[in-house]
C-alpha cells in the first residue's frame, strides 16, 4: 500500500515553455501532498505543500507564479513549471502524507520523480 | 548552521558488514525522526519511523533517536549489495495528528560491495 506514482518520470523541453508533472495517490487519499526538488547529490528542498481544494502553500524562495500547484482531486496533485528557464532543471518529486486520523500526518510516501531538463 | 547534519560519505563497506548512518540535529522541537533509502534517479522509499526517544527495529535495520544529545543512528545488520543506495534522515517537529513538514539531512551514499 501507500504508492504514489508521478507522470512523466522525465521530460524535455525548450526555454519558455511550460511542463506540467503529475502526482497521483494510487491507493489512498491524501488531503496534503507535498513538491520538493533535488539537485545532483543534494538533499530534499520542500517547495510547496498541496491542499486539497485549497491554495498551496509555499516555501520562502519558491516563486508562486512560477511553480503552480493545484490539487484537484483527493488523489491528484499537479505541479506546472511556467515559463521554463535551464536553471528549472532538476529533479522534481512529490510526496504524500498518510490520514492524520490515524497518527500518522507526517509519514510521507515519495512518488518516483520526474527529471526535468529545459534546453 | 544548517538543523540536520549529516556526513555525505560516500561510505563503502564489505558485504556482510554493520554499517552504523547518523544525523544531528539543532532544533530541539523534532519529535518524529525518518529514516529514507534513495536509489539512483528515484524517488526517497520510507525505511523506518519514529516518535520520539528509543530504539525500534525492523528486520536487519534498527533506528536509535537520543533527544538529549540530538542524536539519531541507523544501523544495517548483514549488509548486501542491494542496500547501496543514498540514505536520508528526516525530522518533523509536528505529525501524528497534524501534516509535519519534513527537514531533511543530506544523505550519506553507502556502497556495499560483494
Amino acid at each position: 500500500g501507500a504508492v504514489v506514482s508521478q507522470h512523466p518520470s522525465w521530460v524535455i523541453c525548450k526555454s519558455g515553455t511550460s511542463v506540467k508533472i503529475e502526482c497521483r495517490s494510487l491507493d489512498f487519499q491524501a488531503t496534503t501532498m507535498f513538491w520538493y526538488r533535488q539537485f545532483p547529490k543534494q538533499s530534499l528542498m520542500l517547495m510547496a505543500t498541496s491542499n486539497e481544494g485549497s491554495k498551496a502553500t509555499y516555501e520562502q524562495g519558491v516563486e508562486k507564479d512560477k511553480f503552480l500547484i493545484n490539487h484537484a482531486s483527493l488523489t491528484l496533485s499537479t505541479l506546472t513549471v511556467t515559463s521554463a528557464h535551464p536553471e528549472d532543471s532538476s529533479f522534481y518529486i512529490c510526496s504524500a502524507a498518510l490520514d492524520t486520523s490515524r497518527g500518522r500526518g507526517n509519514e510521507q510516501f515519495f512518488g518516483p520523480g520526474t527529471r526535468l531538463t529545459v534546453l | 548552521q544548517k538543523e540536520v547534519e549529516q556526513d555525505p560519505g560516500p561510505l563503502s563497506v564489505p558485504e556482510g558488514a554493520i554499517v552504523s548512518l547518523n544525523c544531528t540535529y539543532s532544533n530541539s522541537a523534532f519529535q518524529y525522526f525518518m529514516w529514507y533509502r534513495q536509489y539512483s534517479r528515484k524517488g526517497p522509499e520510507l525505511l523506518m519511523y519514529t516518535y520520539s526517544s528509543g530504539n525500534k527495529e525492523d528486520g536487519r535495520f534498527t533506528a536509535q533517536v537520543d533527544k538529549s544529545s540530538k542524536y539519531i543512528s541507523l544501523f544495517i545488520r548483514d549488509s548486501q549489495p542491494s542496500d547501496s543506495a543514498t540514505y536520508l534522515c528526516a525530522m518533523s517537529a509536528t505529525g501524528g495528528t497534524s501534516y509535519g513538514k519534513l527537514t531533511f539531512g543530506q544523505g550519506t551514499i553507502l556502497t556495499v560491495h560483494p
